[in-house]
């Protein structure tokens, strides 16, 4: 149990097009969701918290308007990439945690994004 | 802000060795949590350590606490191939995100 899907696993786009990627708990309800994000050969810096039925909470230095988040239901997020650009490309991944569970986050398998 | 500092950032071994990871940590937190990814994939949890003194093993690897010293190792014993990757540890967790270390890029050399 605790699977974490992400939609799609990896895309390439023209620079000024905008990107959706879904994350779904597939098996467990999730309040919360996160949104990571990873450079080539370094670490994972959260971008924003997701939280179902409310607005996302963003990190300092994340431009809420170009990352879109919708956290539509307690198993689906998406962050829509708005714009982008080729310094937007990166290693996009989610995490979920169980509605009520302090534990662990269980992580998609990420989405390659590659912006021309 | 909860600064996370893994030491050391790149790691080439033998098999057969042992060897440890550091995780010093700036502020308190409630969870430690060390991963696992492989090259162009996701993380793998392998521990989340809840309290002072906490000591998880898996295989090879173990894991441990000490929230007065601010500090968690994780402990490769006898080292394979197969564990050649780069390990994370980060705190937050719940309501939170995670606060990430830089990675610790191993290799595990026959």
């Amino acid at each position: 149990g605790a699977v974490v899907s992400q939609h799609p696993s990896w895309v390439i786009c023209k620079s000024g097009t905008s990107v959706k990627i879904e994350c779904r708990s597939l098996d467990f309800q999730a309040t919360t969701m996160f949104w990571y994000r990873q450079f080539p050969k370094q670490s994972l810096m959260l971008m924003a918290t997701s939280n179902e039925g409310s607005k996302a909470t963003y990190e300092q230095g994340v431009e809420k308007d170009k990352f879109l988040i919708n956290h539509a239901s307690l198993t689906l997020s998406t962050l829509t990439v708005t714009s982008a650009h080729p310094e937007d490309s990166s290693f996009y991944i989610c995490s979920a945690s169980r509605t009520g569970g302090r534990e662990t986050q269980y992580f998609g398998p990420g989405t390659r994004l590659l912006v021309l | 802000e909860l600064k996370v500092e893994q030491n050391p950032l790149f790691l080439s071994m033998q098999e057969g060795k042992n060897y440890t990871i550091y995780c010093n940590y700036s502020t308190t937190s409630d969870r430690l949590y060390w991963y696992r990814q492989d090259p162009g994939k996701s993380l793998e949890s392998l521990f989340v350590l809840l309290s002072n003194g906490a000591v998880k093993q898996e295989g090879r690897l173990m894991a441990s606490l000490d929230t007065k010293a601010r500090l968690s190792t994780l402990h490769i014993t006898a080292a394979v191939h197969d564990l050649s990757a780069t390990y994370f540890c980060a705190l937050g967790g719940g309501a939170d995100g995670l606060t990430f270390g830089k990675g610790t890029h191993l290799i595990i050399q026959p």
